[in-house]
């Protein structure tokens, strides 16, 4: 099993630009989650979606962040226009079912924006 | 507010020695606690979970115990290794919930 996969594993952009970020869950997985890391605030859901369905999106800061889940494995974070706050690392994370059951962590996307 | 509180916020150990980690959490109702260990540059890998009648659960060098009585939690490694480097996140999931919650980690350096 290759695991979560996220790309690109690093993205550098400058202030105002679209930023993209994708992620394949694990096959069988049906609850995707998408989580922000930063020194100050550490690991923060930014939504949560069951069967391709967002169920929570009460953790995206603002408007400018949207997400999509078209199938079953294949989600993207946008983030339209970028800021330098937004810096941090963005981690995608799969598991068969909610709360009880292991979310499985992909490597990450370290977002500069300068 | 469900949280969960990690100490020491970071330490420094030599290579062979032992260490133990400390997780406090306020969270209600309870289903379960996991260790992760988060290598720089990488995702949270789980090393541990306990459910709310566990006391002590192993996974080679790591030996993580709960107490849900006082709601604490403790992660012990054993004859550290320069691999051990990396931060250690508590993760605390509520019953009926995905939310979880984590603990803002604590980072542990082994020197040889």
């Amino acid at each position: 099993d290759a695991g979560v996969i996220q790309s690109p594993r690093h993205e550098v952009t400058e202030m105002g630009q679209e930023v993209t970020l994708r992620c394949k869950p694990i096959s069988g997985h049906n609850s995707l989650f998408w989580y922000r890391q930063t020194m100050m605030r550490g690991l923060e859901l930014l939504i949560y979606f069951n069967n391709n369905v967002p169920i929570d999106d009460s953790g995206m800061p603002e408007d400018r962040f949207s997400a999509k889940m078209p199938n079953a494995s294949f989600s993207t974070l946008k983030i339209q226009p970028s800021e330098p706050r937004d810096s941090a690392v963005y981690f995608c994370a799969s598991s068969t079912q909610t709360a009880s059951y292991e979310q499985y962590f992909g490597p990450g996307t370290r977002l500069t924006v300068t | 507010k469900n949280q969960v509180e990690q100490s020491p916020q970071s330490l420094i150990i030599l290579e062979g020695k032992n260490c133990t980690l400390q997780c406090n959490y306020t969270v209600s109702p309870f289903s379960n606690l996991r260790w992760y260990k988060q290598d720089t540059g990488r995702g949270p890998v789980s090393l541990t979970i306990m459910t709310f009648s566990e006391n002590t659960k192993s996974n080679g060098r790591y030996t993580a115990t709960l107490d849900a009585d006082t709601k604490q939690s403790s992660l012990h490694i054993t004859a550290s290794q320069l691999s051990d480097s990396a931060s250690y996140i508590c993760v605390v999931s509520p019953s009926n919930d995905y939310k979880l919650s984590f603990g803002a980690g604590t980072t542990v350096t082994v020197r040889a």
